[in-house]
């Protein structure tokens, strides 16, 4: 069974700070990893995907994260913070591409002017 | 391009009634998801549907239930309310080809509340 763990549930940053937001996940077969954003009140936003192409992915708004097979980890970072980036961060983990998403708890990110 | 439409947007109802939930994917998705999301349990996939088929299920009772229809909208019915099925129940869809790049849209959801 696939499952995903995000280390804090509240993370709270400046803005201009480094944003960093951590996913470890368990798969017994390559998995398929994403990271989506929610804003109050509307559904989930796909910021990026991993599919293997590239273990480093670029996604919108300046995000970015990095698979790391050997930690098992799928962390999620931006060199700067911004007011908009202000969310609730769900990570997930699939092993069949877009099909039956595994969630982790979220994590919700607050900037500080 | 509509994106993907959930409604009615906000329901209430009581213990023991059943209620329907529509979904309408984006123009030329064959593929639709349903997912609960709970303060408490987070964001749980409920089920998918292709081509009018359930394809897949997560590990929810028989009151959940689905349908897709053949211009590939969707359905979910929940049967004998429970307070614990109090929840913001998103709606995804994709285009279901053979590329595993697929990219998973989501709605902004049904909010239920049962009283």
């Amino acid at each position: 069974a696939q499952s995903v763990t995000q280390l804090g549930s509240h993370v709270s940053v400046s803005e201009g700070a480094l944003v960093l937001l951590r996913c470890n996940y368990s798969s017994s077969v390559p998995p398929y990893l994403f990271w989506y954003v929610q804003y109050p009140n509307q559904g989930l936003q796909l910021l990026l995907k991993y599919t293997s192409a590239a273990t480093l992915v670029k996604g919108i708004n300046g995000f970015e994260a990095e698979f790391k097979k050997s930690e098992t980890s799928f962390h999620l970072t931006k060199p700067s913070a911004h007011m908009s980036d202000a969310a609730e961060y769900f990570c997930a983990v699939s092993d069949k591409g877009a099909q039956k998403l595994v969630f982790g708890q979220g994590t919700r990110l607050t900037i500080n002017p | 391009k509509a994106g993907v439409t959930q409604t009615p947007r906000y329901l209430i109802k009581t213990r023991g009634q059943q209620v329907t939930l529509s979904c309408s994917p984006i123009s030329g998705h064959r593929s639709v998801s349903w997912y609960q999301q709970t303060p408490g349990q987070g964001l749980q996939f409920l089920f998918e549907y292709f081509s009018e088929t359930q394809r897949n299920k997560g590990n929810f009772p028989g009151r959940f239930s689905g349908r897709q229809f053949s211009n590939s909208r969707s359905e979910m019915n929940v049967s004998t309310l429970e307070l614990g099925d109090s929840a913001l129940y998103l709606c995804a869809s994709r285009k279901a080809g053979t590329s595993t790049d697929e990219k998973l849209f989501f709605g902004s959801g049904t909010q239920l509340s049962v009283l």
